[in-house]
């Protein structure tokens, strides 16, 4: 299956600071990804869609200028939490989008889980 | 609004044994696409089967398969032979084409030795 890769997968800072989470699609590229969020025993609340080349499309309620998101190639997307808080602190996850051979799948990276002192 | 809804919060299956999980949503789109991801401790979201709305076959994959109704938008996974291993959350997903995926609340499946 395809390979999605997530970086760092845990990260600790400081409050104020911003933290960058990179999404990679390994063996294929992905004109569109996904960011979610999941808190613990819920499900995956989609942030954004980040088109390559394009700017993201934010959900309702996801502060844009809180949660950049960089898709400059077809295989990297980037989200950086700016001056991030403790109320920031997640588990943050990536899709890529796959439609090879027409068959459209999300595939996800393995999460990134970020805690703000 | 377009959902999807588990109504199983939790079950339990002894190794070996079938357990099917349900799974419906609402959609107005005639073309889309249907899943089901497993989440185990770890976090990672894991493709565990797909259907495509279109096709009426059902798809399996190995010992997983559904039963995709179409009409009353229905999408149950059944998995066969439960292994420890399959222990995990289970999530079922609408999505395709230019529509966003919805995910489900989920299904925690708990499989006992």
């Amino acid at each position: 299956g395809a390979v999605v890769s997530q970086h760092p997968s845990w990260v600790i800072c400081k409050s104020g600071t911003s933290v960058k989470i990179e999404c990679r699609s390994l063996d294929f590229q992905a004109t569109t990804m996904f960011w979610y969020r999941q808190f613990p025993k819920q499900s995956l609340m989609l942030m954004a869609t980040s088109n390559e080349g394009s700017k993201a499309t934010y959900e309702q309620g996801v502060e844009k200028d809180k949660f950049l998101i960089n898709h400059a190639s077809l295989t990297l997307s980037t989200l950086t939490v700016t001056s991030a808080h403790p109320e920031d602190s997640s588990f943050y996850i990536c899709s890529a989008k796959h439609t090879g051979l027409l068959r459209e799948t999300q595939y996800f990276g393995p999460g990134t889980r970020l805690l703000v002192l | 609004a377009q959902t999807v809804t588990q109504s199983q919060p939790e079950m339990s299956v002894q190794e070996a044994e079938t357990v099917t999980l349900s799974c419906t949503y609402d959609t107005s789109e005639n073309n889309y696409y249907l899943f089901w991801y497993k989440q185990p401790p770890s976090r990672q979201m894991i493709l565990v089967i797909r259907q495509e709305a279109y096709k009426q076959q059902n798809a399996t994959e190995n010992r997983f398969s559904v039963n995709f109704q179409k009409a009353a938008k229905s999408f149950s996974l059944k998995i066969s032979d439960s292994q420890l291993g399959d222990t995990a959350m289970y999530f079922c997903a609408r999505g395709g084409g230019t529509y966003k995926y919805i995910f489900g609340t989920g299904t925690r499946l708990k499989v006992l030795a």
